[in-house]
């Protein structure tokens, strides 16, 4: 596709429930990032992927969650066991490594937990 | 650990003014850095990058500048309209290659422009 697509748009979840978050970079982009946004509040790194490489998950706020990106191709992540305070905006970029790396992002996931 | 701050985090001026949002780094080992803009409940829109070899670039009424040595960057919209009223975001990219690379992002100007 022409950009970065993120399904679903929004979802809303029971606590305790597992969610499922999809991300389709811009085709060739070898670089995929994951970034949390609650409401009002900045940008929170969680994680990194770099063609074969593996991931940088230093920003994963617990062991709840977790992602995969199969090649250089589509990434999840999914939070286990849902709580109140993962309701936020997931936000997927995704980029070149060599010459314009300009990031782009999709429009993100909306995640409530009630 | 890389740092970016965005200073004044709210600016409010009436249309037709020059607008000038600011952005340092504490880290000057950059590869590139990056101005976003966000609209209130959507993702995030790339505005203007500019590598580190390059000292500013240019898009329509936006200009972007980069001092890297001082850890600063500039980004200036001339004469502001109302539909350019948002959050803008600087993010700046150590290595790409590099294993521990990440966009790190300043905290965002909150821009509201008067008709």
């Amino acid at each position: 596709g022409a950009g970065v697509s993120q399904s679903p748009s929004n979802k809303v979840t029971e606590k305790g429930k597992d969610v499922e978050l999809r991300c389709d970079p811009i085709s060739g982009h070898t670089a995929l990032y994951w970034y949390r946004q609650r409401l009002g509040q900045g940008l929170e790194f969680l994680i990194y992927f770099q063609g074969n490489s593996a991931p940088d998950k230093s920003g994963l706020p617990s062991d709840r969650f977790s992602a995969e990106r199969t090649g250089e191709s589509v990434s999840t992540l999914t939070i286990q066991r849902t709580q109140q305070e993962d309701s936020a905006v997931y936000l997927c970029a995704s980029s070149l490594v060599t010459g314009n790396t300009e990031a782009f992002f999709g429009q993100g996931t909306r995640l409530t937990v009630v | 650990k890389q740092e970016v701050t965005q200073i004044p985090a709210a600016l409010s001026v009436p249309e037709g003014e020059n607008l000038v949002l600011n952005c340092s780094f504490t880290d000057s080992a950059i590869y590139n850095l990056q101005w976003f803009r966000q609209d209130p409940g959507k993702g995030l829109t790339s505005l203007l990058l500019i590598q580190s070899s390059q000292r500013e670039q240019t898009s329509g009424r936006l200009n972007a500048s980069l001092d890297k040595s001082s850890g600063r960057s500039t980004l200036y919209i001339a004469a502001s309209q109302p539909g350019d009223s948002a959050t803008y975001l600087c993010a700046v990219l150590p290595n790409p290659k590099a294993a521990g690379n990440k966009l790190t992002f300043g905290g965002g100007t909150r821009v509201l422009v008067k008709p």
